[in-house]
């Protein structure tokens, strides 16, 4: 069974640093990861995601790079804007079609 | 362009009651599946469905039933809610292959007293 974990759990930085949330996966048969954004009490907005042929993926400030031998995928924000602030969720799709979440960093850019 | 809809966004139920959550697409994608979403637990598979006729089980689908008729619809049935329901559910679409996305609706946040 596929286990993604997301660490940190909570990340707390000034309006402009850049943010760096990692994703780790234990099954390397996957056929992408995604990256989703959830604010509170809303749904899940897809950000980016990556095919598994793919080392990396970028949309504006957001990029997030895929390494499947060591089941590791990192996403990088640059810049960090209050209006960044929500959980942000990493998930893995292997070969059975059954999306695997972690259970999401949640971020805070304070202004 | 919809997407995934589902309905209703919010719905309160008594212990023992049972309703429908209702679950449709409109990108002809052969996949769908329910999640619930518990704080500290992250998403969990409820059940799942291949295509038309087709559904299966997921992590958590005690108290739980599906049915997939057609390709767009696939509605989650709760038998007898308990509280242990309360939860908030999000329905995913996405097609079979190797360069498929899955898209989610906006979820339905319910609660059994």
């Amino acid at each position: 069974k596929q286990e993604v974990t997301q660490i940190p759990a909570a990340l707390s930085v000034p309006e402009g640093e850049n943010l760096v949330l990692n994703c780790s996966f234990t099954d390397s048969a996957i056929y992408n990861l995604q990256w989703f954004r959830q604010d509170p009490g809303k749904g899940l907005t897809s950000l980016l995601l990556i095919q598994s042929s793919q080392r990396e993926q970028t949309s504006g400030r957001l990029n997030a790079s895929l390494d499947k031998s060591s089941g590791r995928s990192t996403l990088y924000i640059a810049a960090s804007q209050p209006g960044d602030s929500a959980t942000y969720l990493c998930a893995a799709l292997p070969h059975d079609y059954k999306l695997s979440f972690g259970a999401g960093t949640t971020v805070t850019v304070r202004a | 362009n919809a997407g995934v809809t589902q309905t209703p966004k919010f719905q309160v139920l008594k212990t023992g009651q049972s309703m429908t959550l209702q679950c449709a697409q409109d990108m002809n994608h052969e996949y769908m599946s329910w999640y619930r979403q518990d704080p500290g637990m992250g998403l969990r598979l409820i059940h799942y469905s291949v295509g038309a006729g087709i559904t299966d089980q997921g992590e958590v689908p005690n108290g739980y039933n599906v049915s997939r008729s057609t390709t767009e619809d696939f509605p989650l049935r709760l038998l007898s809610a308990a509280p242990s329901q309360t939860s908030v559910y999000f329905c995913a679409s996405s097609s079979l292959g190797t360069t498929t996305e899955a898209f989610f609706g906006q979820g339905t946040r319910l609660t059994v007293v």
